[in-house]
């Protein structure tokens, strides 16, 4: 059965450095998402993408988020300037329409 | 605004017991979803059960909806202790695309 993979599986960074988290979600589907866990809390959407464009983003999802699908087959969200506070695992899922959603493995972002 | 919520936060039982975690929503929906989260690890789609349906099984799960009262009950029959995780519901709202993930409920189920 096809998956959503992400790498890497865990990130370490200093504070202020950038980060690219990247997936591989499912080839045919048609909706992509970037999901987030702080330890221990629930799982908060940050950002929806469909067609090529954001269709819809939280308050979480600020001027330092940045989500892009280059190549038609990869999909990666990106902090500009990491804090402490965007230490998560982060989750990427893909769906072929109001389905269930396809969830990685996730990252595990640390920030130093 | 908080969508799906469960209770209990967290549950504690013997192998071969049942377990029910509630969870509740506040907007419409077209679909409810539960999610399987093992320690640290990626989420996995259990069930899905549509606006328009009332119960819905998958092995030994078992879910219900109640739209009238906007909670949805994820059963599961006869535990084992590869049971133990946490489950999520999530909802998908009727407007928009996205799911929105409850706090969850740890299950322990003892051997």
């Amino acid at each position: 059965e096809p998956e959503v993979t992400q790498t890497p599986s865990h990130q370490v960074t200093q504070m202020g450095q950038e980060v690219i988290l990247r997936c591989v979600p499912i080839s045919n589907h048609l909706y992509f998402y970037w999901y987030r866990q702080i330890l221990g809390q629930k799982v908060e959407f940050l950002v929806s993408f469909y067609n090529n464009e954001i269709s819809e983003k939280s308050e979480i999802f600020d001027d330092q988020f940045s989500v892009e699908r280059p190549d038609g087959s990869n999909f990666t969200l990106k902090i500009r300037s990491t804090k402490l506070e965007d230490s998560a695992m982060y989750f990427c899922a893909s769906r072929p329409k109001r389905d269930r959603g396809c969830f990685g493995n996730g990252t595990r972002l640390t920030v130093t | 605004s908080q969508q799906g919520e469960e209770d209990p936060q967290a549950l504690s039982i013997q192998e071969g017991e049942n377990a029910t975690m509630n969870c509740s929503y506040k907007t419409s929906i077209n679909n409810l979803q539960w999610y399987r989260q093992n320690s640290g690890r990626g989420l996995v789609h259990l069930i899905l059960i549509r606006s328009n349906e009332r119960e819905k099984h998958s092995g030994r799960l078992r879910v219900t909806l109640d739209t009238s009262k906007k909670s949805s009950s994820l059963l599961i029959t006869a535990s084992r202790a590869a049971d133990t995780a946490s489950y999520f519901c999530a909802s998908d709202m009727e407007y928009g695309n996205k799911l929105v993930f409850g706090a969850g409920t740890i299950l322990r189920v003892k051997s």
